[in-house]
């Protein structure tokens, strides 16, 4: 049971250039989303997905794609990269944010992407 | 004004104290999460609670949903406590551009030998 499996740990890219973040869990959970983490503005939702299929948008999806054919994962794409999507980039998931199943859903988060963009 | 309030934003303690961080939120919930965040590192959960209080070893966490605030204490604080604390809410609502969870900015203890 590895958990949450983000890759990769560090990245470089130039301005333009595309790349996609890995996401894969092994819990059979629902939920899944990413978050970038940038300094002073705590975690800010990108995009989120509650199964396989449904994905939606979260505070900043701007220059993000995600899709979910599976349960198991949930890939991040940026599609031209620029400087100001240099942060650091956190997937997460849950069994289910249905606000009346609030037990035994904690939160598994990946380890990061250090993500720059020159 | 933001819907999660953590305070202090910024927390020093000598090795041994005790440590209380505050958590208040403005919206209805059906759960709280407590995280910590260690320097270059990921992003661990300690607690998930929705009413009354949690141990777990030396970290207590406790909420009171009418308040609608929580506390994180660490009791005989260390220095490898030191780490960023986030508190998130769950939201009874589900949807919206917040995707039901709503982040507080962290607060940032170090714990000085």
């Amino acid at each position: 049971n590895a958990g949450v499996t983000q890759t990769p740990k560090f990245q470089v890219l130039k301005t333009g250039q595309s790349m996609t973040l890995q996401c894969a869990q092994d819990m059979n959970h629902e939920y899944m989303s990413w978050y970038r983490q940038d300094p002073g503005m705590g975690l800010r939702l990108i995009h989120y997905s509650v199964g396989a299929g449904i994905t939606d948008q979260g505070e900043v999806p701007n220059g993000y794609n995600v899709s979910r054919s599976t349960t198991e994962d949930f890939p991040l794409r940026l599609l031209s990269a620029a400087p100001s999507q240099t942060s650091v980039y956190f997937c997460a998931s849950s069994y289910s944010m249905d606000s009346h199943i609030p037990y035994n859903s904690p939160l598994h988060f990946g380890n990061g992407t250090r993500l720059t963009v020159t | 004004k933001n819907e999660v309030e953590q305070s202090p934003q910024n927390l020093t303690a000598q090795e041994g104290e005790f440590i209380t961080i505050n958590c208040s939120y403005s919206v209805g919930i059906s759960a709280l999460h407590w995280l910590q965040q260690h320097p270059g590192g990921g992003i661990v959960s300690l607690f998930m609670l929705s009413s009354g209080k949690k141990k777990h070893g030396r970290l207590i966490a406790t909420i009171n949903i009418q308040e609608k605030h929580s506390s994180l204490h660490i009791t005989a604080s260390h220095p490898r406590d030191s780490a960023v604390y986030i508190c998130a809410v769950r939201r009874l609502f589900y949807g919206g551009s917040q995707g039901n969870l709503i982040f507080g900015k962290g607060t940032k203890l170090s714990v000085k030998p």
